[in-house]
């Protein structure tokens, strides 16, 4: 596609229940990242794939956060008995390959989770 | 070690002014500096970068200034307008690491 995708864009859900995130990179796009922005915060580092594996998941907050991605594309990231705590907006981005940073990140809009 | 430190948190400039947005890191390993400009409701989106090597860096109206030695880098706005109202983010990285580590955002308002 021309952008990362992200759905859905706004979660309103109830606390303890799992809640799913879905990332759609921009294609050919090797390295996904997952970050958290807490509202008024900087951005926190969650996840990075590259290719369908992960070598870098040091930024998950717990064990109730997981992510996975398939076919080097599609990524989803989830959270299982979700917290008010786990209220934030949570992007995505991708880059053409993990060791490049020259070329930048490019994020999608984010989804706005709220657990209430 | 890995922290990117960010100033202020919020700033108010009239329009035509000066926008100056400072960031620190400890880090000597880190080789890239970009800064993203998020609007809200939106991603942020790469503004501007620069590599340790070069000490200013300027596209439009938009300059990094680097300083090496002190570990400190910053963004000028030059001649700010409204439309440039929006939260900026300094950011490092290394190739090492793998993932950016961003400062924690600055609010920019440019009043009329």
């Amino acid at each position: 596609g021309a952008g990362v995708s992200q759905s859905p864009s706004n979660k309103v859900t109830e606390k303890g229940k799992d809640v799913e995130l879905r990332c759609d990179p921009i294609s050919g796009h090797t390295a996904l990242y997952w970050y958290r922005q807490s509202l008024g915060q900087g951005l926190e580092f969650l996840i990075y794939f590259q290719g369908n594996s992960a070598p870098d998941k040091s930024g998950l907050p717990s064990d109730r956060f997981s992510a996975e991605r398939t076919g080097g594309s599609v990524s989803t990231l989830t959270i299982q008995r979700t917290q008010q705590e786990d209220s934030a907006v949570y992007l995505c981005a991708s880059s053409p390959q993990g060791q490049a940073p020259t070329y930048g990140y490019t994020f999608g809009s984010g989804t706005r989770l709220t657990v209430v | 070690q890995q922290q990117v430190k960010q100033s202020p948190q919020s700033l108010i400039v009239q329009k035509g002014g000066i926008s100056i947005i400072n960031c620190a890191y400890e880090n000597t390993a880190f080789d890239y500096f970009p800064w993203y400009q998020q609007f809200p409701g939106k991603g942020p989106a790469l503004l501007i970068a620069i590599r340790p090597d070069v000490s200013e860096k300027k596209e439009g109206r938009f300059t990094i200034s680097f300083n090496k030695s002190a570990k400190q880098f910053s963004l000028h706005i030059m001649d700010s307008q409204p439309g440039d109202s929006a939260t900026y983010f300094c950011a490092a990285i290394s190739g090492g690491y793998n993932k950016l580590i961003f400062g924690a955002g600055t609010r920019l308002a440019v009043h009329p």
